[in-house]
């Protein structure tokens, strides 16, 4: 059983602030990392994959992955309230010749004025 | 071309009610996807294609039938659906479905409601 665990939150952080978001995956074989956010009602949205150990920057988004502790996080800095909606970890698997994501259970985050 | 369509945006029916769910891509992907989701949790895989073949079914009921016509074009026709089955139907593509950095792209999805 593939599995990706998440806090499921919510997470709240006032404007301006650091969030951050934390992920543990079961599968050590593991090799693709991706976070999705999804707004309420609407359908998730790729933010961000890694692949590496290490840090990968785009923007106001870091993704971290450490894969001897099996753990990828994402940070947001100076965030908005237009960052606040549920962030869903996903890790790509094998499965019938296929690579298929298995998704965390996400994290909500509210971000407050 | 960037998008992942779906249509009907908002479906309800009944349960002696036959719907089709449609999606479409122009982005040269060659897998396609149907997942379900439920308010509050993570979407849940039903149907995998690749090149046009049914590649996993994670024992989905046969209420629900996915078609793959083409490589851009993906349905899902439902039949005799349960209140249960009301949930956000979401589409979604990927290259090819056979590397390990694979990524979806989704559709806007699809939200039922079964009367």
């Amino acid at each position: 059983q593939k599995e990706v665990e998440q806090n499921s939150g919510p997470l709240s952080v006032p404007e301006g602030a650091i969030a951050s978001l934390n992920c543990t995956y079961s599968d050590r074989g593991s090799q693709s990392f991706f976070w999705y956010r999804q707004y309420s009602g609407k359908s998730p949205e790729l933010i961000m994959s890694i692949y590496s150990n290490g840090d990968k920057e785009d923007g106001r988004f870091t993704a971290q992955l450490n894969k001897a502790s099996q753990y990828v996080s994402l940070l947001i800095r100076d965030s908005q309230p237009s960052d606040s909606a549920t962030y869903l970890c996903a890790v790509n698997h094998a499965s019938g010749g296929s690579y298929i994501p298995t998704f965390g259970r996400g994290t909500s985050l509210i971000v407050h004025p | 071309d960037t998008e992942v369509t779906q249509t009907p945006k908002h479906l309800v029916m009944g349960m002696t009610n036959k719907k089709s769910l449609k999606c479409e891509q122009h982005m040269g992907h060659r897998a396609m996807y149907w997942y379900k989701q439920k308010a509050k949790k993570p979407p849940e895989l039903m149907f995998v294609y690749s090149y046009e073949k049914l590649s996993i079914n994670e024992s989905v009921p046969s209420r629900f039938s996915p078609e793959c016509p083409n490589s851009s074009l993906l349905n899902l026709h439902l039949h005799a659906l349960q209140p249960e089955d009301s949930a956000l139907y979401l589409c979604a593509s990927s290259w090819t479905g056979g590397a390990t950095n694979e990524k979806l792209f989704f559709g806007s999805g699809t939200q039922l409601s079964v009367l």
